[in-house]
């Protein structure tokens, strides 16, 4: 069966200073895979995904993320945090099929605190 | 956003009682999504559709059931709550594309306690 790990529950950050998110799967086959942000009180916004090509993506927001093949990941980064940066990040992955993103099974999460 | 409305919002109920929620979508998408939030799990899958009157489940069924007679609405059951499912329960909708395929746009969510 799939799964997602998100090792960091929690992680605190310096505004401006670099963030890093880390994420592995567990799956069978090459994923379809997503990073998605909870504001508090709030639904998930999609950040960026990957399904296949450059295994280096660009989401919204200034984030980034690099699928690994040889290592299951999907790390996302941002270069300069802001402090509205502050929420949940979950990393998700979905079956390789059309539509895209069906089914999908979401890491627990890390919650992000940005200091000033 | 997608036009994507969860009712109600918040909701406290008695063991045993049933309790329906609502996600209501105007963007005519084709796949509707009901998942359950939960520290440390992230979100789980409870039951999908993919057409009116088309459903299955995910991977949290138990407990749970679902209709879709309209496009626009699909509705999550609980026919007798436990504390067990007190949650939050995150509707998502999706449509359908080509290619590399279509996002999952969700609700705000409905906050349930079980009391």
């Amino acid at each position: 069966a799939q799964s997602v790990t998100q090792p960091d529950i929690h992680i605190t950050v310096s505004e401006g200073a670099s963030l890093e998110l880390r994420c592995n799967y567990s799956y069978g086959a090459t994923p379809y895979l997503f990073w998605y942000v909870q504001s508090p009180g709030q639904g998930l916004q999609l950040l960026l995904k990957y399904f296949s090509g450059d295994t280096l993506v660009q989401g919204i927001k200034g984030f980034e993320a690099e699928f690994k093949r040889s290592q299951s990941s999907f790390n996302l980064r941002k270069p300069s945090v802001h402090w509205s940066d502050a929420a949940e990040y979950f990393c998700a992955v979905g079956p390789p099929d059309v539509p895209a993103g069906n089914k999908l099974t979401f890491g627990g999460g890390t919650r992000v605190l940005v200091k000033p | 956003d997608a036009g994507i409305t969860q009712s109600p919002r918040h909701k406290v109920t008695e063991t045993g009682t049933p309790v329906t929620l609502r996600c209501h979508q105007t963007e005519n998408h084709r796949y509707m999504y009901w998942y359950r939030q939960d520290p440390g799990h992230g979100l789980r899958l409870i039951h999908y559709s993919y057409g009116v009157k088309d459903t299955d489940k995910g991977e949290v069924s138990d407990g749970y059931s679902v209709s879709r007679s309209k496009t626009e609405d699909f509705l999550l059951t609980l026919e007798s709550a436990t504390s067990s499912q007190t949650s939050v329960y995150f509707c998502a909708t999706q449509g359908v594309s080509r290619g590399s395929g279509s996002d999952q746009y969700f609700g705000a969510g409905t906050r349930l306690s079980v009391l």
